[in-house]
């Protein structure tokens, strides 16, 4: 069964605070992996997709990096701002029809 | 560029009755997956289209559930004769291609089975 475990569940910091969480996922039959970032109201937004062991993106604050031999990639937000909470999803993409398996997500609180 | 369009935003039905949910993909997209998430629960795939083809359903309940890709109109997602059990927001994505691309998602469709 492919699992895709995200920590923490939860997280409250105080605006200006960097902070960061993890994704773990099968390091076996890797294709991608996907991290959106999901607003109260709205409706997942994509940040990264990422599929080489090493990468690492960036957009703006945020910033992510990928192991796929031990299975993990690690999510950092610089900065946080109030604007930035949100639940924020990864995804694991095994290259079998888009059947991507999708973690619980972290539930980001940033305290003005 | 209207991206993904879901409809309607939120639909309430009684037990037995038939849900129609609609999902345009964004111009330009072929893929469209509906994903279900249910009260306390991540997202759940549920099926992968193209036009009139189904790829991939092994996410859908084997009964009662049907969705299509019509070649002219939107993707439908169709549950008939709806459960209490059944209440749940789904979601619908499009994209490109199927390899390693981003889903641009639509803003749900939260059906309530009373």
């Amino acid at each position: 069964i492919l699992n895709v475990e995200q920590s923490p569940q939860s997280l409250h910091v105080q605006e200006g605070d960097s902070t960061n969480f993890t994704c773990s996922f099968p390091s076996s039959n890797f294709y991608a992996l996907h991290w959106y970032r999901w607003e109260t109201a709205k409706s997942p937004e994509a940040l990264f997709v990422m599929t080489l062991n090493g990468d690492e993106k960036k957009k703006g604050r945020i910033s992510a990096t990928l192991n796929t031999k031990e299975g993990y990639s690690y999510l950092y937000i610089k900065g946080s701002q109030p604007e930035d909470s949100a639940t924020y999803l990864c995804a694991f993409d095994a290259g079998n029809n888009r059947k991507l398996i999708w973690g619980l997500g972290t539930s980001l609180a940033v305290n003005p | 560029n209207a991206g993904v369009m879901q409809n309607p935003r939120h639909l309430v039905r009684r037990r037995g009755q038939e849900a129609r949910l609609r999902c345009s993909p964004m111009k330009g997209h072929s893929h469209v997956y509906w994903y279900r998430q249910l009260p306390e629960e991540g997202l759940k795939f549920m099926v992968y289209l193209q036009k009139e083809n189904i790829i991939d359903e092994s996410g859908m309940p084997k009964e009662r559930f049907s969705a299509e890709f019509p070649k002219e109109g939107p993707s439908i997602l169709r549950i008939q004769q709806v459960v209490r059990g059944d209440s749940a927001a789904y979601f619908c994505a499009s994209s490109q291609g199927s390899r390693a691309n981003v889903l641009t998602f639509g803003a749900g469709s939260r059906l309530t089975v009373l």
